[in-house]
């Protein structure tokens, strides 16, 4: 049962425009959220977090907004650029907990010039 | 320069061959982790470590065996029981088993 789901496999949109990357979580003492981007053979790198106290965090062109009663999450990218031409995960994990992050199966955003 | 590291790059397995994956780190972290990549698959976890001389099997640990005897080193055996090893493997750290966990490069495992 995944308990992180990202429910867009790919998402295009235009250079300039914003680019909006979602996510879904069922398990209700997740508390911390965060977003990587993978290019192709390499390595996720971090890309910002959340924590459940918080409903926004900002970060230059990257926001992400989180809807607690919702369960849900989402990654802004204002104005989108060619070089955020990448696959995005979103991840969740419980301070309480003694397990890791969960990720999602990711989404893969293309920005047309 | 603080990071971590994979080695190598890509790595060829023979049948029946167990082969083994290195990941270093020297961020001081004490948690480490393996996860597998496949081909339009998200990060399954394969073992995590959060303490020295201690891990945990994760979501697909079949046919993989890791040790923790250092800090800085978590290697993973890809072992002849791991029927289909042919994938990308990512090593990730992080201070703790529920902070943000930072990843190394991957290395690409396919079989001959």
């Amino acid at each position: 049962d995944q308990q992180v789901k990202q429910n867009s496999p790919s998402l295009s949109v235009q250079e300039g425009r914003i680019s909006i990357l979602n996510c879904d979580y069922t398990n209700s003492m997740f508390d911390y959220f965060l977003w990587y981007k993978k290019y192709p053979a390499e390595g996720p790198t971090f890309l910002i977090s959340i924590s459940s106290i918080k409903d926004k965090n900002e970060d230059g062109r990257f926001t992400v907004f989180l809807n607690k009663s919702a369960k849900h999450l989402s990654l802004h990218i204002v104005p989108s650029q060619p070089g955020d031409s990448a696959v995005y995960f979103c991840a969740a994990s419980a301070h309480s907990g003694n397990t890791p992050l969960v990720f999602g199966k990711g989404t893969r955003l293309s920005v047309i010039a | 320069d603080g990071g971590i590291t994979q080695s190598p790059k890509y790595l060829f397995r023979k049948e029946g061959q167990n082969v083994t994956l290195s990941c270093e780190q020297n961020l001081n972290h004490d948690a480490m982790y393996w996860y597998r990549q496949d081909p339009g698959q998200g990060l399954r976890l394969i073992y995590y470590s959060q303490i020295v001389n201690d891990f945990q099997k994760g979501d697909i640990a079949e046919g993989y065996s890791v040790s923790r005897e250092k800090k800085e080193s978590f290697p993973l055996t890809v072992t002849s029981a791991q029927k289909n090893p042919t994938a990308f493997y990512l090593c990730a750290s992080s201070t703790g088993g529920q902070e943000t966990q930072y990843f190394g490069p991957g290395t690409r495992l396919l079989v001959l």
